[in-house]
């Protein structure tokens, strides 16, 4: 039962423009979304969440949007940088509850 | 502030061994969870440890096993190694009824030959 899912296993996008990175969730009832940032032999580091109460939250070159009645959230980095080449997960969780990973996306920034 | 510290790295062991992996968790955490990353897939859920208890489980069967101190640090154990228990294991701290989300660490990277 895969309750987060990341349907793109890859994306390549040109530095300096926009990459946007899909997420879709089965439960209603999950209280946060998150976006980790791993490279290989390391564990995932957050970038940003949004709570399930907001549609938008933005830090920086990172935007996390959610839309709740199609279950679905994206992450737009802007401008992409060859740095943001790593693997990205989104992942939510119930207060109290586990954390759920989707299966994540493969950036990659091209110069 | 130190983050959430995990011991050994880097593992080799045989078929049908044990092995434990330990994890510090963030200084203020209070809740510790463990998870299994296989090559090309997102981390999997093991168990959460909260008050020196599990609270929840995956869906792992009763090799994995773990434990949680009364200084918030937590072991993992598994026992009867098996060729598919090669991963990353990853431990995250988090407050239990704390919106600050989960803290990882860097893994430990299990081999089993």
């Amino acid at each position: 039962d895969q309750q987060v899912k990341q349907n793109s296993p890859s994306l390549s996008v040109q530095e300096g423009r926009i990459s946007i990175l899909n997420c879709d969730y089965t439960n209603s009832m999950f209280d946060y979304f998150l976006w980790y940032k791993k490279y290989p032999a390391e564990g995932p580091t957050f970038l940003i969440s949004i709570s399930s109460i907001k549609d938008k939250n933005e830090d920086g070159r990172f935007t996390v949007f959610l839309n709740k009645s199609a279950k679905h959230l994206s992450l737009h980095i802007v401008p992409s940088q060859p740095g943001d080449s790593a693997v990205y997960f989104c992942a939510a969780y119930r207060q109290g509850g586990k954390l759920i990973f989707g299966q994540g996306t493969e950036l990659s920034v091209k110069p | 502030d130190a983050g959430v510290t995990q011991s050994p790295t880097h593992l080799i062991k045989t078929r049908g061994q044990q092995v434990t992996l330990r994890c510090s968790p963030k200084s203020g955490h209070d809740t510790v969870s463990w998870y299994q990353q296989a090559l090309g897939q997102g981390p999997q859920f093991i168990f959460q440890y909260y008050e020196e208890e599990e609270r929840q489980r995956g869906n792992f069967p009763d090799r994995f096993s773990g434990h949680q101190f009364p200084n918030y640090s937590s072991e993992l154990n598994v026992n009867a190694l098996l060729l598919g228990d090669s991963a990353l294991y990853l431990c995250a701290s988090s407050l239990l009824l704390g919106a600050g989300g989960y803290t990882f660490g860097s893994g430990t990277r299990l081999t089993v030959v």
